[in-house]
């Protein structure tokens, strides 16, 4: 089973700054590994898919990138935007049959 | 547009009720999922499908029943609800193969209140 962990749990920025947003995993053995945004009130829109294979995934102004042998992968947002304003998910699979999510980083892009 | 639904989208209901959960996706995709969230949690899978007759638990799944007799349509059931399921439940699917191809597309979730 993965323990996922997202730090930190909340975060502000100004309008255009480009920002790092991490995501820890325990188990290497990773299948792949997902991106979501969440907005208050609604289901998860993925954002990005990394296969086990991958280093890293680019849609956009987002890249996300994947290092199994340290556990972690980040999500990269350059010029942030309000609209960016979301909480932001991970998820890990180790088979693809279950992802196990982290509790997410809130953030705030201020104008 | 291919897409995936959730109904009702918000439920109030007293204890000890049996509710049934909808979901129904239009993607042609085989795998569903029903997942669990509480604020500012993780979420929990409840029950997962393959396909047509396959259902499967998840961590939270022994309070709750599935059923798949249509691709398209992955309904959940509780059959005496109590304020500790109180929670907003997510519907996700995705497609059966290749990592790639598991990106998971979920529904706007149901929030359901149990008095």
């Amino acid at each position: 089973k993965q323990e996922v962990t997202q730090i930190p749990a909340a975060l502000s920025v100004p309008e255009g700054e480009n920002l790092v947003l991490n995501c820890s995993f325990t188990d290497s053995a990773i299948y792949n590994l997902q991106w979501f945004r969440q907005d208050p009130g609604k289901g998860l829109t993925s954002l990005l898919l990394i296969q086990s294979s991958q280093r890293e995934q680019t849609s956009g102004r987002l890249n996300a990138s994947l290092d199994k042998s340290s556990g972690r992968s980040t999500l990269y947002i350059a010029a942030s935007q309000p609209g960016d304003s979301a909480t932001y998910l991970c998820a890990a699979s180790n088979t693809g049959n279950q992802f196990y999510f982290g509790t997410g980083t809130s953030l705030t892009v201020i104008p | 547009e291919a897409d995936i639904y959730q109904t009702p989208r918000y439920l109030v209901i007293g204890t000890g009720k049996k509710i049934t959960l909808e979901c129904s996706q239009t993607m042609g995709h085989d795998k569903m999922y029903w997942y669990q969230q509480d604020p500012g949690m993780e979420l929990h899978l409840i029950h997962y499908s393959y396909g047509v007759n396959s259902t499967e638990k998840g961590d939270l799944s022994s309070e709750s029943t599935v059923s798949r007799i249509r691709t398209e349509h992955f309904p959940l059931t509780l059959e005496s609800a109590r304020p500790s399921h109180t929670s907003q439940y997510l519907c996700a699917s995705s497609e059966l193969g290749k990592a790639t191809n598991e990106k998971l597309f979920f529904g706007s979730g149901t929030q359901l209140s149990v008095l």
